[in-house]
């Protein structure tokens, strides 16, 4: 199994809402990301887990709240989120070192409404 | 500091043409990491190739090669006798053993049209 799943492809949730984005992988990685993408951009990283621990957090808002319960999975809990937070977001996983290049989900699209 | 700099923002070519992707780096570091990656309309990234720092041979595979040069900084993508499906945007970017993980960059992206 070399793939990366998010769940769901596509969200649309309001302003007030709680949603949550789910990532799985069963490759064995001890590494996880997520990033975000805006339409035309490159993507952002936004946090690392590396080993099921919080690594890196690229100063994101805590809006965004990350979760990684175990090391096949990784969410991203979504929370009173803004119209300019709508974007790609896209799940990546790796080798513990992360030399060997990410594999990346499909993505979340969502829309803050 | 750390940058990435794909300055062809679209290429447009006939089916069949060679096309070649540009990237340029900046990094202070003696050991990185350099990829490219594919983003197909569909939206997932994919891997195509790696090369560290200290490795600069260039690689082909099928109709894709690559050019790393450090003296330049550059680490360009060609695409040989290209095919409507090559139309995607494709990432270079550049990666570094950062504590607490590791990092990438991504650069802009160029969107490549390839036209039957």
């Amino acid at each position: 199994d070399t793939e990366v799943t998010q769940t769901p492809k596509h969200l649309v949730m309001g302003m007030t809402n709680k949603k949550s984005l789910k990532c799985e992988q069963h490759m064995g990685h001890r590494a996880m990301y997520w990033y975000k993408q805006k339409a035309k951009k490159p993507p952002e990283l936004m946090f690392v887990y590396s080993y099921e621990k919080l690594s890196i957090n690229e100063s994101v808002p805590s809006r965004f709240s990350p979760e990684c319960p175990n090391s096949s999975l990784l969410n991203l809990h979504l929370h009173a989120l803004q119209p300019e937070d709508s974007a790609l977001y896209l799940c990546a996983s790796s080798s513990g070192t992360g030399v060997g290049g990410y594999t990346f989900g499909s993505g979340t699209r969502l829309t803050v409404v | 500091a750390q940058k990435v700099t794909q300055a062809q923002t679209e290429i447009s070519v006939v089916e069949k043409e060679d096309v070649t992707l540009d990237c340029v780096y900046e990094t202070r570091d003696t050991t990185y990491y350099l990829f490219w990656y594919k983003q197909p309309p569909s939206g997932e990234l994919v891997f195509l190739i790696r090369r560290n720092s200290f490795d600069e041979q260039n690689e082909i595979s099928g109709r894709y090669s690559w050019n790393f040069q450090k003296s330049t900084s550059s680490f360009n993508f060609t695409i040989t006798a290209s095919q409507v499906v090559d139309s995607a945007v494709y990432f270079c970017a550049l990666s570094r053993i950062n504590t607490g993980g590791f990092k990438t960059i991504f650069g802009a992206g160029t969107r490549l049209f390839v036209k039957a």
